[in-house]
């Protein structure tokens, strides 16, 4: 079935840029999703890109896609501790919402 | 302020007993979603409703039941028959119509069967 993996721990200084890395097993995935939780709280949509595009870019957020390789990445610019959370990728694959995954989530630390 | 609101946000229960879980939305979507959160995984889905009257089983569906009687409200019941009911839940909604078919989320309840 489909699938979709991250590492699940990552720590960076403030400051320093943060890259959370995303694979997916479904070719046919239309749009992929990055969202963020925080302690307690929902999750709050980042990003997202459709899957024709290899990249996007939104202020400190720049979003990677290598098809090829099913490789989705989020990188963070001048990670700052309010970052700090749980990055879920997450892909969907038509056009009514049901298939949706998401993977396992990256907590991300980061470090005064 | 259009959103997505989950009452309450933490709730107790006995072992044995049914709670509901409230969602509710004002944002005019047509589909709503119910996931269950465990501590270092991902959300699996429970319920979801691509209409109103209309809802479909998840991943994990054994042990809640769900209603969509008005297009705003999708509360989850979580029954005893639910083997491991503590853990986080999380209502969505989405709009067919939105071509990136983006997933919304609300602020979670936490129960606690004790």
């Amino acid at each position: 079935g489909e699938d979709v993996e991250q590492s699940l721990f990552l720590s960076v200084r403030e400051g320093d840029s943060s890259v959370i890395n995303c694979t997916y097993t479904d070719s046919s995935s239309t749009y992929l999703y990055w969202y963020k939780q925080e302690p307690g709280a929902g999750l709050q949509l980042l990003t997202y890109i459709f899957s024709n595009m290899d990249m996007k870019q939104d202020q400190r957020l720049t979003v990677l896609l290598n098809k090829k390789d099913k490789h989705l990445s989020l990188r963070i610019a001048d990670t700052q501790t309010g970052d700090s959370a749980i990055y879920f990728c997450a892909e969907s694959w038509d056009n009514y919402g049901q298939n949706f995954v998401f993977g396992p989530g990256t907590r991300l630390s980061v470090l005064p | 302020d259009g959103g997505i609101t989950q009452s309450p946000k933490y709730l107790f229960r006995k072992e044995g007993q049914n709670v509901t879980l409230s969602c509710e939305q004002n944002l005019n979507h047509d589909a709503m979603y119910w996931y269950r959160q465990d501590p270092g995984q991902g959300l699996r889905l429970i319920y979801y409703s691509q209409i109103v009257n209309d809802f479909q089983k998840g991943d994990i569906a054994e042990g809640y039941s769900v209603s969509r009687e008005k297009k705003e409200s999708f509360p989850l019941t979580v029954t005893s028959a639910q083997k491991n009911p503590t853990a986080f839940y999380l209502c969505a909604s989405s709009d067919r119509a939105d071509r990136t078919d983006t997933q919304y989320f609300g602020p979670g309840t936490r129960l606690t069967v004790l």
